[in-house]
């Protein structure tokens, strides 16, 4: 079983739509959990980190279930400029290195 | 965050070489980290760049293989020896400003060719 496993999608929505994207780990030592966005060819970004008291950052919103191992991320009126692969990141249960998931591509469409 | 930069961004080299891969942070950084990017993956740590003592590795990556320097806070060199076309990958070095943060920033990758 991968670490942190993702749907690798695509999802591909359209302009103003409101997607969400799961991630589930395995290491329930984990401490620290992060999205990250990856756009082609370029390196990954730091989206959001994610608390369990859940945390927004505009359209963007993070949630962590500690007991299910589960986060989720959710976009609302998506843009076309949110096309891009996002990345689910926990850290390694008091180690500083990142298990990444697979990524989850989305394709907003006009 | 941090400005990072990679030299070289890319490479095509010819199997059985070494290419050594440097990665510069703009301020002095706690933790520095090198990870590989294979086509339509995800990223997988290599090791951790320790400032003055030896790299510590992932499981299937070894020192030989990928011999790591980390000479002061704010510089670190990755060398992908005795290459194979298996090594063809994307190489990012990351870094993480302080102990008590988590969040880690990426430079911009060098990719990497073998023949």
């Amino acid at each position: 079983r991968k670490e942190v496993e993702q749907d690798p999608g695509p999802f591909n929505v359209p302009e103003g739509a409101t997607v969400a994207f799961n991630c589930t780990y395995s290491n329930s030592a984990s401490q620290s959990f992060f999205w990250y966005r990856q756009d082609c060819r370029k390196e990954p970004k730091l989206l959001m980190s994610v608390y369990s008291s859940g945390n927004e950052d505009g359209r963007f919103t993070a949630q962590l279930n500690r007991a299910s191992q589960y986060i989720s991320l959710l976009i609302r009126d998506s843009k076309l400029s949110d096309s891009a692969t996002y990345l689910c990141v926990v850290n390694r249960g008091g180690r500083r290195a990142l298990t990444f998931g697979s990524g989850t591509r989305l394709q907003v469409q006009p | 965050s941090a400005v990072i930069s990679q030299k070289p961004s890319r490479d095509i080299c010819q199997r059985g070489t070494s290419l050594t891969i440097q990665c510069q942070v703009d301020s002095q950084v706690t933790m520095m980290f090198w990870y590989r990017q294979q086509p339509g993956q995800s990223l997988t740590l290599i090791a951790t760049a320790n400032q003055g003592s030896e790299a510590t590795y992932e499981s299937g990556f070894v020192i030989d293989k990928f011999p790591i320097s980390r000479p002061n806070l704010t510089f670190s060199t990755l060398t992908v020896s005795n290459m194979s076309p298996e090594d063809s990958s994307i190489y990012l070095c990351s870094v993480q400003k302080r102990l008590a943060a988590d969040t880690q920033y990426f430079g911009p990758g060098t990719r990497l060719t073998v023949l």
